[in-house]
């Protein structure tokens, strides 16, 4: 059974960037579409983008366009999202999930890496 | 964008009995919303995708309904492990979007 497991909680200051982590286990990652979604503290769920590992293409939601960049390691069956110029309105757990190609329901999911922006 | 309105926002049960949860896509989405179940610790859970198919391992007292705009979970005579968060997501197009999430609590 295909396993992810997330980066540990960081804790970044305003205007910096940070890079989180998603390995997937149990299967090869290029075989899979490894989506993300935050979550702020006591909010709903909204999904970020997506990335296709075996080429590299991607789409983000409108308003992650510039904040958020997705990239996969195939080597190390890793995706990551890198999130850019950071405010209090990023602190928020993220999720990393995956599907096969095709679906975009998310059977497997994260244990979610929480983002803390503060000074 | 989709927008997908959940109702309602909370809902308070006791066990043995049934509830249902609704939600109202902006626009048609065909059969494609899926229903997850949110619990601290856990990692979230995916109940049932294509508006009614459960996925392998969710129990049966779970249903889903609908299409085009409306759509309900429906989940009868109650367990304790139901009680949680759980939240309603449309997958017919990008981007992908979620309803506002639902709060089961025991009564």
């Amino acid at each position: 059974e295909v396993q992810l497991q997330q980066s540990g909680a960081e804790l970044v200051r305003p205007g910096t960037s940070v890079k989180l982590s998603c390995k997937v286990s149990g299967d090869t990652i290029i075989a899979y579409y490894m989506h993300f979604v935050k979550q702020r503290p006591g909010q709903g769920l909204e999904w970020i983008g997506r990335i296709d590992p075996e080429d590299d293409s991607t789409k983000y939601a409108k308003k992650f366009k510039n904040k958020a960049t997705l990239t996969a390691d195939t080597s190390s069956n890793t995706a990551y999202l890198k999130l850019s110029s950071l405010t209090s309105e990023d602190t928020a757990t993220y999720f990393c999930t995956t599907v096969v190609p095709g679906i975009n329901w998310f059977a497997y999911w994260g244990q979610g890496t929480l983002v803390t922006v503060s000074s | 964008d989709v927008q997908m309105t959940q109702s309602p926002s909370n809902l308070a049960a006791s066990p043995g009995e049934s509830v249902s949860i609704n939600c109202k896509a902006s626009k048609s989405i065909s059969k494609y919303l899926a229903w997850y179940q949110q619990k601290p610790g856990k990692a979230n859970k995916l109940l049932i995708y294509s508006g009614s198919t459960l996925q392998s391992g969710t129990p049966s007292r779970f249903s889903g309904s609908g299409s085009g705009t409306d759509f309900t979970l429906t989940i009868r005579n109650l367990e304790p492990e139901d009680f949680g968060l759980y939240y309603c997501q449309q997958h017919n197009e990008y981007p992908i979007t979620f309803g506002s999430g639902t709060k089961l609590e025991i009564k």
